[in-house]
């Protein structure tokens, strides 16, 4: 069965510090890839997403992430963090033969002002 | 884009007692997933649930436990029967396709003692 593996279950990080937050996925073939985010007491909601195309994709508030076929792996970083970035993220797959989306754990990242 | 809402927000419940969720979207959409996050774990589908036909439901989770009424094209809802303290959990509603994104309500949180 697929699955998504996110490293870190909680980062901490400074203010303009840069981010990397890993994800890993199981599934040998065509993939969707997703990170979700939800910022304290809003709605989850789509960061940015992978279908094809440049493996580099670039989502909302400056985050971009780097799919790796040969590692099968989807890392979000954004160069410089800000306080507002406080937040859970969400890494996703969907293997494109139905409507369903697998989430990983998620990761929650706190950023100190 | 759509505009999920939920009811209840939260509530806390008495073990062996249920409880309907109710999710209502702002326009007519097909599909309708329902989603459990437990303390500390990630997002697990429960169901699938498409207007005029029985849900669809993942591995673990069956009807008697989760019925679930879709009866028509902007609302759904989801029952929690027999609660017991393992129920307590944030279940989330959401729509749209994998394909391209799927928009998630603000959850309901649900604490069973």
């Amino acid at each position: 069965a697929q699955s998504v593996s996110q490293h870190n279950h909680h980062v901490i990080l400074s203010e303009a510090a840069s981010l990397e937050l890993g994800c890993n996925y199981s599934y040998g073939g065509t993939v969707n890839l997703f990170w979700y985010v939800q910022y304290p007491g809003q709605h989850l909601q789509l960061l940015l997403k992978y279908f094809s195309g440049d493996p580099l994709v670039k989502g909302i508030k400056g985050f971009e992430a780097e799919f790796i076929k040969s590692k099968f792996s989807f890392n979000l970083r954004k160069p410089s963090v800000q306080w507002s970035d406080t937040a859970e993220y969400f890494c996703a797959v969907n293997t494109n033969r139905d409507d369903k989306i697998i989430f990983g754990k998620g990761t929650r990242l706190h950023i100190l002002p | 884009s759509a505009v999920i809402s939920q009811k209840p927000s939260r509530d806390i419940c008495q073990r062996g007692t249920s409880l309907t969720i109710q999710c209502q979207v702002d326009s007519q959409v097909t599909m309708m997933f329902w989603y459990r996050q437990q303390p500390g774990q990630s997002l697990t589908l429960i169901a699938t649930a498409n207007q005029g036909s029985e849900a669809t439901y993942e591995s673990g989770f069956v009807i008697d436990k989760f019925p679930i009424s879709r009866p028509n094209l902007t609302f759904s809802t989801l029952t929690v029967s027999n609660m017991s303290p393992e129920d307590s959990s944030i279940y989330l509603c959401s729509v749209g396709s994998a394909v391209y994104e799927q928009y998630f309500g603000p959850g309901t949180r649900l604490t069973v003692t």
